[in-house]
């Protein structure tokens, strides 16, 4: 049900740094995941993704960390921008299922000029 | 490549009434489509998943009778929320996948609001 009163957790950071979400997921079965970025009011946009039989992988400014050992998953931005700020979710797929993705809680980013 | 779109982008209904939110495939074709609500400042939830010309499978927890989804085409699914109350307010955003493509492509969410 809908908890009251729930905030999303809060990463700020300056213009130009390095930025890092952390994410842990539930399921050791899971063999796909993705960071999308969520802008107020708008749906989702696929920031980058990473099969179980790999580590890292790198995009644009992006490089997804997976650490299957415990089960943690990270996103890093480099030299963040104004444009970056949003709400940032990992999602994690089970192996052999229809496809359904089950999302995390999320963390805010803001990026001061 | 790879849009999907929803309409209406918002609407405000009086309880008791239903409301119908299309999701479309504009450039590909959906095998299959999900539904997913969300909350203010919570995560997406997955409600339902449908595969054209066949029943939608739904979450735990998620009413049927309640959200009724049709996907009739592979290129158009449709969700009816009836006899809305004020507790059904929320974000409701669909997305879309194709055969042998893991990623799945959101549309933009469709805000409904019920007095």
């Amino acid at each position: 049900g809908e908890s009251v009163g729930l905030h999303l957790p809060t990463l700020s950071v300056q213009e130009g740094d390095n930025s890092i979400i952390n994410c842990a997921y539930s399921n050791s079965a899971s063999d796909y995941f993705i960071w999308y970025k969520q802008e107020s009011g708008k749906g989702p946009q696929f920031i980058i993704d990473i099969r179980s039989n790999m580590d890292k992988r790198q995009g644009q400014r992006v490089t997804v960390l997976l650490n299957k050992t415990v089960k943690h998953l990270s996103l890093q931005i480099a030299a963040t921008q104004p444009g970056d700020s949003a709400v940032y979710f990992c999602a994690e797929r089970g192996r052999g299922s229809q496809g359904n993705l089950i999302f995390g809680k999320g963390t805010k980013l803001s990026v001061k000029p | 490549g790879a849009v999907v779109s929803q309409h209406p982008s918002r609407v405000i209904c009086k309880s008791g009434t239903s409301v119908k939110i299309e999701c479309r495939s504009l450039d590909f074709q959906a095998t299959t489509m999900f539904w997913y609500r969300q909350f203010p400042k919570q995560s997406l939830m997955l409600m339902a998943t449908s595969n054209e010309g066949s029943k939608a499978t739904y979450e735990q927890g998620v009413e049927k009778d309640k959200f009724l989804i049709n996907h009739a085409s592979l290129t158009l699914s449709t969700l009816t929320v009836t006899s809305a109350h004020p507790e059904d307010s929320s974000f409701y955003i669909c997305s879309a996948s194709r055969a042998a493509v893991n990623e799945q492509f959101f549309g933009p969410g469709t805000r409904l609001t019920v007095l």
